[in-house]
């Protein structure tokens, strides 16, 4: 147990569904970011919030939209996917300065079908 | 080209023996962190480097930051199979104070017993 806490842990939607990841600490932090791992490829960082505000857009597609509506949690809102986005999304936490680690959640597992 | 480079990106081992993964950065390091992955699940955090020649050590797992090569190495003494897993650096690229944490493709172990 981390303090990461990601609902739900497994997800299978339709290409013209909308659904979203939710992603919750209570560790006190300030940062919070969403990755996505796919199958053979390094983690990639998708977006980052410090104090709230979106710092770190990865040029990620707009389908998938980005939520913190305060320090604690972290949505993820996903529409009109398609399938190579299926992945695991693994949320994580840590305070907003250098030399802290950062807490992950267990993941998402995803699969657009 | 990746940001992060391990190496090897496997490796299977009988238990007992010692093991070395590397971890090189082609940009400056603010601080390298290694991680550990169970497949299909969040990342647990092992060691924090900050500062050139730092060494830290849990239980068998050694990790050591040669910062003026930009380099870091996990030492795993007397592999058991719990230590197997994926192993990732991740490295915070950025001074600032939302300076984003990058990961390396990972290194995955297999011990036989």
């Amino acid at each position: 147990e981390t303090g990461v806490t990601q609902t739900p842990r497994h997800l299978v939607m339709g290409m013209t569904n909308k659904k979203s990841l939710k992603c919750e600490q209570h560790l006190g932090h300030n940062a919070m970011y969403w990755y996505k791992q796919s199958a053979k490829k390094p983690l990639e960082l998708m977006f980052v919030y410090s104090l709230e505000e979106r710092v770190e857009n990865n040029s990620v597609p707009s389908r998938f939209s980005p939520e913190c509506p305060n320090s604690s949690h972290l949505f993820l809102h996903l529409h009109t996917l398609q399938p190579e986005d299926s992945a695991l999304y693994l949320c994580a936490s840590s305070q907003a300065r250098q030399g802290t680690e950062a807490f992950f959640g267990q993941g998402t597992r995803l699969t657009v079908v | 080209s990746q940001e992060l480079e391990q190496s090897p990106q496997s490796l299977i081992v009988q238990e007992g023996k010692n093991l070395t993964i590397n971890c090189t950065s082609s940009k400056t390091l603010y601080g390298l962190y290694w991680y550990k992955q169970k497949y299909g699940e969040g990342l647990i955090f092992l060691m924090m480097l900050q500062k050139g020649g730092e060494e830290k050590s849990h239980e068998k797992i050694t990790a050591k930051l040669d910062e003026k090569k930009q380099q870091s190495s996990l030492h795993i003494t007397a592999s058991q199979p719990s230590h197997a897993g994926i192993y990732l650096c991740g490295a915070l690229h950025g001074s600032s104070n939302t300076g984003k944490l990058i990961f390396g493709q990972g290194t995955t172990l297999q011990v036989k017993p």
